[in-house]
């Protein structure tokens, strides 16, 4: 079945604790990207990568970390999360062969629900 | 960078009724795409609409594009109780980018 797969699905840490959720499609594709989600604010995108080796900021990339040494996955890292990163977290992918990204469908992940106390 | 910006922000209605919502956007796009997310889960790609279109159908949904007002609307036929989700637009995020930008979204609400 093609797939996002995200985990932890749900997190609950403490200031200053490193931590990272994973994600992972099998579905070959190129473009991967994450999003944080918060009440009030859509979805906001953190990092994109458009293949293996290249990643680039998003909108609201400050306080995460990305890297992408394979292609199905696209792990995001949180070095040291504070309370302000608790939000609904989501990876996304999608094709990417030529034109433009909003040629193509995103597939999304489940979410991971992230608190920081 | 908001580029999308969904109209209204919440949407009661009874079933069977049609359900209209509105996206908004700024700068010139190659797409516009609307998404479904059922509360809390990821979101579910419902249909993709060229700049070079202007109205197109999937099944009990209807989008069409207006290029020269920067706006779409989704159109719900005959609503159904499964039909409550928050929808969402997306946009490139400007011309060239290789970036969606996804509006705030619409809740809507089926009644039985």
């Amino acid at each position: 079945e093609a797939q996002v797969t995200q985990n932890p699905r749900y997190l609950i840490t403490v200031t200053g604790k490193k931590l990272t959720v994973t994600c992972s499609q099998n579905m070959n594709h190129e473009y991967m990207s994450w999003y944080r989600q918060d009440p009030g604010l859509g979805l906001r995108q953190i990092y994109y990568s458009m293949n293996v080796e290249v990643t680039d900021k998003g909108d609201v990339p400050e306080g995460y970390k990305v890297s992408r040494k394979e292609k199905r996955n696209f792990p995001l890292i949180l070095e040291s999360p504070s309370p302000n990163q608790t939000s609904l977290y989501f990876c996304a992918s999608s094709k990417l062969a030529g034109g433009p990204i909003s040629n193509y469908e995103q597939y999304f992940g489940p979410g991971t629900r992230l608190t920081v106390t | 960078s908001q580029q999308g910006e969904e109209d209204p922000q919440a949407l009661s209605i009874q079933e069977g009724e049609n359900a209209t919502m509105n996206c908004s956007y700024k700068t010139s796009i190659n797409n516009l795409q609307w998404y479904r997310q059922n509360s809390g889960r990821g979101l579910v790609h419902l249909i993709l609409i060229r700049s070079n279109e202007r109205e197109k159908h999937s099944g009990r949904l209807r989008v069409t594009l207006d290029t020269s007002k920067k706006s779409s609307s989704l159109l719900i036929t005959a609503s159904r109780a499964a039909d409550t989700a928050s929808y969402f637009c997306a946009t490139d995020a400007w011309e060239g980018a290789q970036k969606l930008v996804f509006g705030q979204g619409t809740r809507l609400t089926i009644n039985p």
